[in-house]
């Protein structure tokens, strides 16, 4: 099965600095791949995905790159501020969902952004 | 865009109790329910599959007696937790899959979770 592995566990950055969270995965099935955010207490919330077909996607201040080859991926915070601060989860799956194309989260990555 | 329901957000039992979390798909059909839990600091593990009418498939290390999940429509989903004990206090989350309006709901409709702790 899919496995997916999420680097740095813990992050921390100066306000206004940029944060890049990096995952890799094992299946070469995989074709979707999302991010969640996910604050103190709460459920994870999807912020931006990427689908196998491009290789970047940027969203304001957050951009996904994806290296189809090498079979890897990243998040890019830009600016960032302290209400980034959160747990961030890379998952990865194959789409198009529907059937049980079940997603394989990355371990996490706990961001703090400080003042 | 989809609505996903979790009842309840938080519960509190004492060991050896069952709990029922149910997980509705508020406005999209959701023919696959995907159960998982995320221990304290830890990612999301998958716990098990269910499609609609049919029984659910559980992965390794999941005891399918203890985890009881039923499936009997394309909106409602359930998760009995039987005779809980202190090491299944956890964050549980279903993620509905299936159709909304023909199209696929893709895998980005989260329940909001339900916090179980087991005294």
């Amino acid at each position: 099965g899919e496995n997916v592995e999420q680097h740095p566990s813990t992050l921390s950055v100066q306000e206004g600095d940029s944060a890049v969270i990096k995952c890799t995965y094992s299946d070469s099935a995989s074709n979707y791949f999302p991010w969640y955010k996910q604050e103190l207490g709460k459920g994870p919330q999807l912020i931006i995905d990427i689908r196998s077909n491009v290789g970047e996607k940027k969203d304001q201040r957050i951009a996904v790159t994806l290296n189809k080859t090498a079979k890897h991926f990243s998040l890019h915070i830009t600016e960032t501020q302290p209400e980034d601060s959160a747990v961030y989860f890379c998952a990865a799956s194959i789409y198009p969902a529907g059937g049980g194309n079940k997603l394989t989260f990355g371990t996490g990555t706990q961001l703090k952004v400080e003042l | 865009g989809a609505v996903v329901s979790q009842h309840p957000s938080r519960v509190i039992c004492k060991s050896g109790t069952s709990v029922k979390i149910e997980c509705r798909s508020l406005d999209f059909q959701a023919t696959t329910m995907f159960w998982y839990r995320q221990f304290p600091k830890q990612s999301l593990m998958l716990m098990a599959t269910s499609n609609e009418g049919s029984k659910a498939t559980y992965e390794q290390g999941v005891e399918k007696d203890k985890f009881l999940i039923n499936h009997a429509s394309l909106t409602l989903s359930t998760l009995t937790v039987t005779s809980a004990h202190p090491e299944d206090s956890s964050f549980y989350i279903c993620i509905p899959q299936g159709l909304a309006g023909g199209y696929s709901t893709d895998t980005q409709y989260f329940g909001p979770g339900t916090r179980l702790t087991v005294l």
